[in-house]
């Protein structure tokens, strides 16, 4: 399938154990996010991808990590999990980002639900 | 910062009706802004984009605008039907990322 696709999509886990969630796209996009949903917060920015091996923090990084080997792969590590990161997860993808904005258009993943325990 | 902040959080209207989604941004530096949808436990998808140096943007019944000055953008939906039923999102684009409003969640009555 063409896209994005995240998994697991369904995670229950506990407190203290590590976690990686797994984003897969076919766009050949350079810029990667991922994303937490929470009630009320709307889309909170974790960590962002720029290119293979480039990677800057978002809004809300603390206690995640993510890595990219390869243009189309992006993980989200919790190396640590906490109740507080019981949310939902979402990778996206685009062609470019700011100021080039005619590319911008973001692809989203089906999410990943993640229970911490 | 970027703050965008999305009113009202939820809105029920019946079917047939127009409706304005409100969405207001602190920072006016954006490049765009950008409509989606999002159903009940599915990703987003996007409606529309607009451009900061377009006023507004339509696709079918949808019309979004865009006024940089006043930091404000509108959705508005022609002639609702139970399908147009979702949450919807705004989210302002800066040079590093998109931030998002928490979205307004819409029911259209049958």
């Amino acid at each position: 399938d063409a896209g994005i696709t995240q998994s697991p999509r369904h995670k229950v886990t506990e407190t203290g154990t590590p976690v990686t969630l797994r984003c897969h796209q076919t766009e050949n996009h350079r810029y990667m996010y991922w994303y937490r949903q929470d009630p009320g917060h709307g889309l909170r920015l974790i960590h962002y991808s720029y290119g293979v091996k480039d990677t800057d923090k978002g809004e809300v990084s603390d206690g995640y990590s993510v890595s990219r080997s390869k243009t189309e792969d992006f993980l989200l590590t919790l190396e640590s999990a906490t109740s507080s990161q019981t949310s939902v997860y979402f990778c996206a993808s685009s062609f470019r980002q700011g100021a080039l904005s005619g590319a911008n258009v973001l692809t989203f993943g089906a999410g990943s639900r993640l229970t911490v325990l | 910062k970027q703050e965008v902040t999305q009113i009202p959080a939820a809105l029920s209207v019946p079917e047939g009706e127009n409706l304005v989604l409100n969405c207001s941004f602190t920072d006016s530096a954006i490049y765009n802004l950008q409509w989606f949808r999002q159903d009940p436990g599915k990703g987003l998808t996007s409606l529309l984009l607009i451009q900061s140096s377009q006023r507004e943007q339509t696709s079918g019944r949808l019309n979004a605008s865009l006024d940089k000055s006043s930091g404000r953008s509108t959705l508005y939906i022609a002639a609702s039907q139970p399908g147009d039923s979702a949450t919807y999102l705004c989210a302002g684009n800066g040079d590093n990322d998109m931030r998002f409003g928490a979205g307004t969640r819409l029911t259209v009555k049958p």
